[in-house]
C-alpha cells in the first residue's frame, strides 16, 4: 500500500538556521515519483520539486536541497539559512506508475515550519 | 500566464443545500484532479479526468458528489444535500499527460456547511 509519513508535525527555528524536513514513503512499485509542495498561509500549494525513483541524485536549488535515499525510503528536504518567508506547511507526496495511469498523489500530513525573526 | 483557477474561493451554505464548484485548469493540461483537504491534514484524492473522461473515483466520493469535465476543459464538482462533514478545502489540480508529471494546484474553494 502507498503511504507517506511526515513525522514532524511542527518545527520552529530562528532565522538563518538550517532546517531539515523528513519524509518517509512506502510503495510496492519500482517506478514512482516523489514531490515536495509548499503551502503558505494563503493556502495555494506551490510545487517545489519532482523526483523519479530511478534518479537518486541529490538536488540543490538556491537555499533548498533534497536528499533522496531509496535504501531508507526517504526524501528529505533541507532549507539552508532559513528566512521568515519560508514559514509555511510543507507537504511530501508520492505518485505511482500504477495500472490505472492516474498518477494521483498520496500526501503526507505535512510539516508546519515557523521561522522566527 | 494563467495558472489553475477556482471559483468561488469561499462558500458558506446550510446543511442540505446543493453546491457547485468550478475549476479552470491550465489550458494545455489534459489531466485534471480534485482533492479535499481538511484542517491539519494533507489533501486527499477525490477524482481524476483525462480530457473529458472521468477515469478514477475515490471511495471518499459518495453518491452525493458528482464531477464533470465537459469538452475536456473546465470541470465542476457538485455536492448534493451537503452535510457538516463536507466542510473542507476543495482543491483542483492539472498536469500534462505522461508519466508522473507534477500537478499544479489552484487556490482552492473553502466550503463551510452550517
Amino acid at each position: 500500500a502507498q503511504k507517506v509519513t511526515q513525522a514532524q508535525t511542527e518545527i520552529s527555528v530562528v532565522e538563518k538556521e538550517d532546517v531539515t524536513l523528513d519524509c518517509v514513503y512506502e510503495t510496492r512499485d519500482t517506478t514512482y515519483y516523489l514531490f515536495w509542495y509548499k503551502q503558505p498561509p494563503s493556502g495555494e500549494l506551490v510545487f517545489l520539486i519532482r523526483r523519479n525513483s530511478f534518479d537518486e541524485q541529490n538536488e540543490i536549488s538556491g537555499r533548498y536541497s533534497w536528499n533522496f535515499q531509496k535504501s531508507t525510503s526517504s526524501f528529505n528536504f533541507t532549507i539552508t539559512a532559513s528566512q521568515v518567508v519560508d514559514s509555511a506547511v510543507y507537504f511530501c507526496a508520492l505518485s505511482e506508475d500504477d495500472t490505472s495511469g492516474t498518477y494521483k498523489y498520496i500526501f503526507g500530513t505535512g510539516t508546519r515550519l515557523k521561522v522566527l525573526a | 500566464d494563467t495558472g489553475v483557477s477556482q471559483d468561488p474561493r469561499h462558500k458558506i451554505t446550510k446543511r442540505g443545500q446543493n453546491v457547485t464548484f468550478r475549476c479552470d485548469p491550465i489550458s494545455e493540461h489534459n489531466r485534471l484532479y480534485w482533492y479535499r483537504q481538511t484542517l491539519g491534514q494533507g489533501p486527499e484524492f477525490l477524482t481524476y479526468f483525462q480530457n473529458e473522461a472521468q477515469l478514477e473515483k475515490s471511495r471518499l466520493l459518495s453518491n452525493r458528489f458528482s464531477a464533470e469535465r465537459p469538452k475536456g476543459s473546465f470541470s465542476t464538482l457538485e455536492i448534493q444535500r451537503t452535510e457538516q462533514g463536507d466542510s473542507a478545502m476543495y482543491l483542483c489540480a492539472s498536469s500534462l499527460s505522461g508519466q508522473g508529471y507534477e500537478q499544479f494546484f489552484g487556490p482552492g474553494t473553502r466550503l463551510t456547511v452550517l
